[in-house]
């Protein structure tokens, strides 16, 4: 089993669609949950990062953590087609340990 | 503020050849990163540097790829020879000295063995 499992999709939306993606984990030492926007041929931007369970808002994305269920989830609220991209979830146990371990990316279509 | 840098950004070489990736942090980062990602897979963690220190290597994978950051400023990857599963992307990353939750990576150097 994959330390960390994301459907790769690929997701298509139309635009002003809310967008829900997630991710699956298995190693409950992750405390920090990080998702990255990656663009074709560039490389991963950080978007956000939570620690431990809850949410956390920046404009139009919403991150939620559960660590009960072992699940992440990233919303897009009012998609636009240039939040067409690879998303990727990321997560480490924090302290000195900052390795990331990253699911394989769902790449989303906004479609105008 | 300058991002991460990389270079080359794409390099084509042959099976047994030598090849050396160079990454530049963040200024004031201590901490660097090399991840790689070949074809298919996700993005995996190579190791990790505090200054010039390595602090973690374990997803180097084999004596063939060895790292270097003389002085805590820039970073090379040296792979050597290169085989044909050695293709794909390698990413640096950076971070300051106190967070490994918000690292930001480079545009990457991909690499085709052929």
């Amino acid at each position: 089993q994959k330390e960390v499992e994301q459907d790769p999709g690929p997701l298509s939306v139309p635009e002003g669609a809310i967008v829900s993606l997630n991710c699956t984990y298995s190693n409950s030492a992750f405390q920090y949950f990080m998702w990255y926007r990656q663009y074709s041929r560039k490389g991963p931007e950080l978007l956000m990062y939570t620690y431990s369970s809850g949410n956390k808002e920046d404009g139009r994305f919403t991150a939620q953590v559960d660590k009960s269920s072992k699940y992440i989830s990233l919303f897009i609220r009012d998609s636009q087609p240039s939040d067409s991209a690879t998303y990727l979830c990321a997560m480490n146990s924090g302290g000195s340990n900052y390795k990331l371990t990253f699911g394989k990316g769902t790449l989303l279509t906004v479609n105008p | 503020e300058a991002g991460v840098t990389q270079f080359p950004s794409h390099s084509v070489i042959e099976k047994g050849q030598t090849v050396t990736l160079r990454c530049d942090p963040i200024s004031g980062h201590d901490n660097l990163y090399w991840y790689r990602r070949v074809m298919g897979k996700e993005i995996k963690f190579l190791l990790h540097f505090v200054k010039e220190s390595k602090q973690d290597e374990s997803g180097m994978p084999n004596n063939r790829f060895l790292a270097e950051r003389t002085g805590g400023t820039y970073s090379t990857l040296k792979v050597q020879p290169a085989e044909l599963e050695d293709s794909g992307v390698y990413f640096c990353a950076s971070s300051r000295g106190d967070s490994g939750n918000t690292i930001y990576f480079g545009e990457g150097s991909w690499l085709t063995v052929v």
